[in-house]
């Protein structure tokens, strides 16, 4: 079966333009996580939707990041005013109900570069 | 601050013989211990996990060990094969739901 997708694979923006990255999950998965991976480090959490709301968001570094999943099946992640800081790659990852004990099965990610 | 490292960026292993990968935590509350692999231009990949109430979980050529006392996981690979050649992060949780605090990885390299 398809695996979690993720577009485009690669963004390149101007620092102020705002982007959307879009995460297609596993089919049928309730829960879909967001991380951020910079350069040389592992992936940092950012959001947990479990269904169409998000139930841990303590992650998104400022007001600049949003993201919503209004039928609990795809998910955006809207960055306004992008700074040159925010490049990086933004890893998706699903599973089956959001136990910690389930699998998460991530996408390939988006590459964000901010000139 | 980094609350799951892996203080080794790399390890290099010649095929047929144990990689050992390590992981300090410092969080006590974490309990629920994973391990990932990624490949270049790939999302990474579950390999394995540990609860804290557990040491030890085999699966195949892949054990991972957790010393809580010492806040201490490794992942060891035996025999280890070039295939196994990829980035390898620990991963950690105190939540009930899946929110995982990663490492910074270690690049495993295995010469035939």
């Amino acid at each position: 079966g398809a695996g979690v997708s993720q577009t485009p694979s690669n963004k390149v923006t101007e620092k102020g333009k705002y982007v959307e990255l879009r995460c297609d999950p596993i089919s049928g998965h309730t829960a879909l996580y967001w991380y951020r991976q910079s350069l040389g480090q592992g992936p940092e959490f950012l959001i947990y939707f479990q269904g169409t709301g998000a139930a841990d968001d303590s992650g998104l570094p400022n007001d600049r990041f949003f993201a919503v999943r209004p039928e609990g099946s795809v998910s955006t992640l809207k960055i306004q005013r992008t700074e040159r800081g925010d490049s990086a790659v933004y890893l998706c990852a699903s599973s089956a109900s959001g136990r910690v004990t389930d699998t998460q099965y991530f996408g390939p990610g988006t590459r964000l570069t901010v000139l | 601050d980094q609350q799951v490292k892996q203080n080794s960026p790399s390890l290099s292993v010649q095929e047929g013989r144990i990689s050992i990968l390590n992981c300090d935590y410092t969080n006590s509350m974490f309990d629920y211990f994973l391990w990932y692999k990624k490949y270049p231009a790939e999302g990474p990949t579950f390999l394995i996990s540990i609860s804290s109430i557990k040491d030890k979980n085999e699966d195949g050529r892949f054990t991972v060990f957790l010393n809580k006392s010492a806040k201490h996981l490794s992942l060891h690979i035996v025999p280890s094969q070039p295939g196994d050649s990829a980035v390898y992060f620990c991963a950690a949780s105190e939540a009930s739901y899946g929110k995982l605090t990663f490492g910074q990885g270690t690049i495993l390299t295995v010469h035939p």
